[in-house]
């Protein structure tokens, strides 16, 4: 089944401890995106990535890190969460040049 | 500055009734525009696009109208059915060199009861 999966779904965690958030697609997509959804603001990308080794900052890049050394992966790297990173976040991807993105379920992080 | 608005963070309509989801954006570079929905606990899914050299797209129950000097769009959903509640996303691009990155709107709230 064609999909993306992020890992974890849930995460609860303090300020200042480093955690990682994964995506995974199966499709052989080149773009991929992190956008985080905030209540009355939708979803605002994080980063994006046209493909290995090629990412670039979105609108709110600030506290974010990202790596993109396999196609398929593109995990999100928060290196010391503050509270105002806690929202929902999505990951999504597609083939390059084609607008329509195919988004993973979702990850709901908290940052005490 | 939000590029893309959706003032309507709710929409509540009866089962059999046309919804009317509209959406406006401010950036003139954007050629094309999507509509997203958005169930509880899963991501956003894609629903129906628009190039900027359209003005309408249909498909099935759904139509976006596209009005570019007005900058706005519109979701029509006819018949709208229970199954249609969720959150509906507009979104745009903008054609540069950024490719596929898309800005959404804050998203608008359909509620269709039986």
């Amino acid at each position: 089944e064609a999909q993306v999966t992020q890992n974890p779904r849930y995460l609860i965690t303090v300020t200042g401890k480093k955690l990682t958030v994964t995506c995974s697609q199966n499709m052989n997509h080149e773009y991929m995106s992190w956008y985080r959804q905030d209540p009355g603001l939708g979803l605002r990308q994080i980063y994006y990535s046209m493909n290995v080794e090629v990412t670039d900052k979105g609108d709110v890049p600030e506290g974010y890190k990202v790596s993109r050394k396999e196609k398929r992966n593109f995990p999100l790297i928060l290196e010391s969460p503050s509270p105002n990173q806690t929202s929902l976040y999505f990951c999504a991807s597609s083939p390059r040049y084609v607008n329509e993105q195919f988004f993973g379920p979702g990850t709901r992080l908290t940052v005490l | 500055d939000q590029q893309v608005k959706q003032n309507s963070p709710s929409l509540s309509v009866q089962e059999g009734r046309i919804s009317i989801l509209n959406c406006d954006y401010t950036n003139s570079m954007f050629d094309y525009f999507l509509w997203y929905k958005k169930y509880p606990a899963e991501g956003p899914t894609f629903l129906i696009s628009i190039s900027s050299i359209k003005d309408k797209n249909e498909d099935g129950r759904f139509t976006v109208f596209l009005n570019k000097s007005a900058k706005h769009l519109s979701l029509h959903i006819v018949p709208s059915q229970p199954g249609d509640s969720a959150v509906y996303f507009c979104a745009a691009r903008e054609n540069n060199n950024a490719g596929n990155m898309l800005t959404f709107g804050g998203g608008t709230r359909l509620m269709v009861k039986p």
